[in-house]
């Protein structure tokens, strides 16, 4: 069945360095894949998406790119701020039918 | 502001009592949908809805009941609670045509069952 597998965290940085977060999927078809972030406390929120291959999804600084032959969706931003530091969910919309599958989450500190 | 309302913010109940998580939108989405979210294992379904009078079963259902008489709202129904049931909850909607275009969460609700 469809899933998405992110790497695992904790991940801490310095303010100013470059961050990816690794997210690959398995799907029937051509999903919608996404980016979540969740702020301490808070719910989640919609980071960036893309529909299709190919499409850049960009938001905040932030970027991820659907690559359909290597079936990744990774995150990045070339220099990461404080404000950056919460939890980032890679999710996957099937292509067809309800099914909306979430990553486990990777957790970002951003030191100054 | 638009966007998905879920009251209250913080529960606490005691083993065996029921109570119902509220749930609201104002986008006029068709479809809502209800997590768990527990350290460790991410994000899971317990119940979702793609229109009025119209829900199914998520990942983790047993022990939640949902009805979706309108569009806007979409509760969650704690029967018998159990301390299994600690968690925080988030209900979120999106538009629906056939697939889901991304979701707009609430802000969640954390329960603590003792």
């Amino acid at each position: 069945g469809d899933s998405v597998t992110q790497m695992e965290g904790p991940v801490t940085l310095s303010e100013e360095a470059f961050l990816t977060i690794n997210c690959t999927y398995t799907a029937t078809g051509y999903p919608s894949l996404f980016w979540y972030v969740q702020y301490p406390g808070e719910g989640l929120q919609l980071l960036l998406k893309a529909t299709k291959a190919d499409d850049k999804g960009s938001n905040k600084g932030f970027e991820a790119t659907y690559r359909k032959e290597t079936t990744s969706f990774h995150l990045e931003k070339g220099s990461v701020q404080v404000s950056d530091s919460a939890v980032y969910f890679c999710a996957l919309s099937a292509a067809t039918g309800n099914q909306f599958y979430f990553g486990t989450g990777t957790s970002l500190t951003v030191i100054p | 502001n638009a966007g998905v309302t879920q009251t209250p913010k913080f529960q606490v109940l005691k083993t065996g009592q029921s109570m119902t998580l509220q749930c609201a939108q104002d986008m006029n989405h068709e479809y809502m949908s209800w997590y768990r979210q527990d350290p460790g294992m991410g994000l899971r379904l317990i119940h979702y809805s793609v229109g009025a009078g119209i829900t199914d079963q998520g990942e983790v259902p047993n022990g939640y009941n949902v009805s979706r008489s309108t569009t806007e709202d979409f509760p969650l129904r704690l029967l018998s609670a159990a301390p299994s049931q600690t968690s925080v909850y988030f209900c979120a909607s999106s538009y629906y045509a056939g697939r889901n275009y991304g979701y707009t969460f609430g802000s969640g609700t954390r329960l603590t069952v003792v």
